[in-house]
């Protein structure tokens, strides 16, 4: 089944332990996303990469680190985490960087972290 | 700035009946439009995608529609069942490869 999985799907840490939330796609997409998603503030981009080593910044990076070593796996990274980072992530994909309409985009499952 | 505007915010319906969301955007320029249904703690799945030469686009029971020259597009969700509740997300692409996210509209359907 082609999809987008993230993982953990929940999480509770403490503010500054570094975490990662992984995300694989086996659809073999070039472009791949993170967003978070807070109440009133609907989704927003935090990184994104068009290929294998491409990675740039989204509208909120602050606080997050991404790599691309593999096609299938885009990573999120928390360093130190803070409590303003206390959101629901979703990972997303898509089969190319420009995003023609015939494709859309495919979202994983969502992270809820909280930070404490 | 490119701006996704929904409305209304949210919206109450009794079983059976049919709704419109709305969508107004200012994006520019224009690429496509989606619309997403985001089940509560779920990722957002694809319900219709529309180019500018698309005037109308069905999914089952959902048919979205878009204007172009307004810039507004609508979702009209006819005989709502109670799995309709849900979040319904409009994104607007425009040229490259960002995404314009409205921050949807909550839909609930009661019995």
């Amino acid at each position: 089944e082609a999809q987008v999985t993230q993982n953990p799907r929940y999480l509770i840490t403490v503010t500054g332990k570094k975490l990662t939330v992984t995300c694989s796609q086996n659809m073999n997409h070039e472009y791949m996303s993170w967003y978070r998603q807070d109440p009133g503030l609907g989704l927003r981009q935090i990184y994104y990469s068009m290929n294998v080593e491409v990675t740039d910044k989204g509208d909120v990076p602050e606080g997050y680190k991404v790599s691309r070593k593999e096609k299938r796996n885009f990573p999120l990274i928390l360093e130190s985490p803070s409590p303003n980072q206390t959101s629901l992530y979703f990972c997303a994909s898509s089969l190319f960087s420009v995003g023609r309409a015939d494709y859309g985009y495919t979202f994983g499952s969502g992270t809820r972290l909280t930070v404490v | 700035k490119n701006q996704v505007e929904q409305s209304p915010q949210s919206l109450i319906i009794l079983e059976g009946k049919n709704c419109t969301l709305q969508c107004n955007y200012t994006v520019s320029p224009f690429s496509n439009l989606r619309w997403y249904k985001q089940d509560t703690g779920r990722g957002p799945v694809s319900l219709t995608i529309m180019t500018f030469s698309e005037n109308t686009k069905s999914n089952g029971r959902y048919t979205a529609t878009l204007d172009a020259d307004t810039k507004q597009s609508s979702l009209h969700i006819t005989a709502s069942q109670l799995s309709d509740s849900a979040s319904y997300i409009c994104v607007v692409k425009s040229s490259g490869y960002a995404l314009n996210f409205g921050k949807g509209t909550s839909l609930l359907v009661t019995p």
